[in-house]
């Protein structure tokens, strides 16, 4: 079975603070992961892919396998980041953890 | 290019009614998509098609629901008879042939309240 696991439902941080969200995962294969954004009154729309190892509007994720982990990590939150964020893992089908509501304060 | 269309956007219908919902995906996008996000939790598939043939239906509680994709194009959701814990949002998503990752388009999603 696989299974995405987002501890944290809401963070909060201040503007220009660094800012991670969690995820930790499980699954037998080898797993493909992702962040999915969806900021208010938007559509759910991909942030980025490991596999990609890009950094997208300054986030970026690193594969820990030994931890079984995908966190997200900004060095410097902006407001615009607020937004839901999902951690995805590709395997069988697409699951999704539950999300963490992020917030950033002026 | 325009994006998942889905309709309606919102549904209000009592317990034990039937409601359907629809999805139009990017044109030319083989494969299509249907997730239930019950609130506070991350979207949840239901069944994936590729063109109009089912992929994995495994998640779908088939008593209540349907889902069909006539002509590989457009897809409509069924629940009959809906029940309170069917409240929740149904996204539709759609993604493409192309070689390597196919990345999953949503639509905005239609809010159901059983009431």
């Amino acid at each position: 079975a696989q299974r995405v696991t987002q501890p944290e439902k809401l963070l909060s941080v201040f503007k220009g603070a660094p800012v991670e969200l969690k995820c930790n995962y499980s699954y037998s294969g080898s797993p493909e992961l992702f962040w999915y954004v969806q900021y208010s009154r938007q559509r759910l729309q991909l942030l980025l892919r490991h596999i990609s190892r890009e950094s997208i509007k300054g986030f970026t994720a690193d594969l820990n396998k030994g931890e079984t982990s995908f966190h997200l990590k900004k060095p410097f939150a902006q407001e615009e980041d607020s937004a839901m964020y999902y951690c995805a893992l590709s395997g069988s089908r697409l699951t999704f953890g539950e999300g963490t509501q992020l917030t950033v304060n002026p | 290019e325009a994006g998942v269309a889905q309709s309606p956007r919102y549904k209000i219908i009592e317990k034990r009614q039937s409601v359907a919902f629809w999805c139009n995906p990017i044109s030319g996008h083989a494969t299509l998509y249907w997730y239930q996000q019950i609130l506070g939790q991350g979207p949840k598939l239901l069944i994936q098609f590729q063109n109009n043939g089912v992929v994995d239906d495994s998640q779908l509680p088939k008593d209540r629901f349907s889902a069909e994709r006539l002509k590989g194009v457009d897809s409509t959701l069924k629940i009959q008879p809906a029940k309170l814990e069917d409240s929740a949002v149904y996204l539709c998503a759609s993604s493409g042939l192309g070689e390597g990752f196919d990345e999953q388009y949503f639509g905005p999603g239609t809010r159901l309240t059983v009431t």
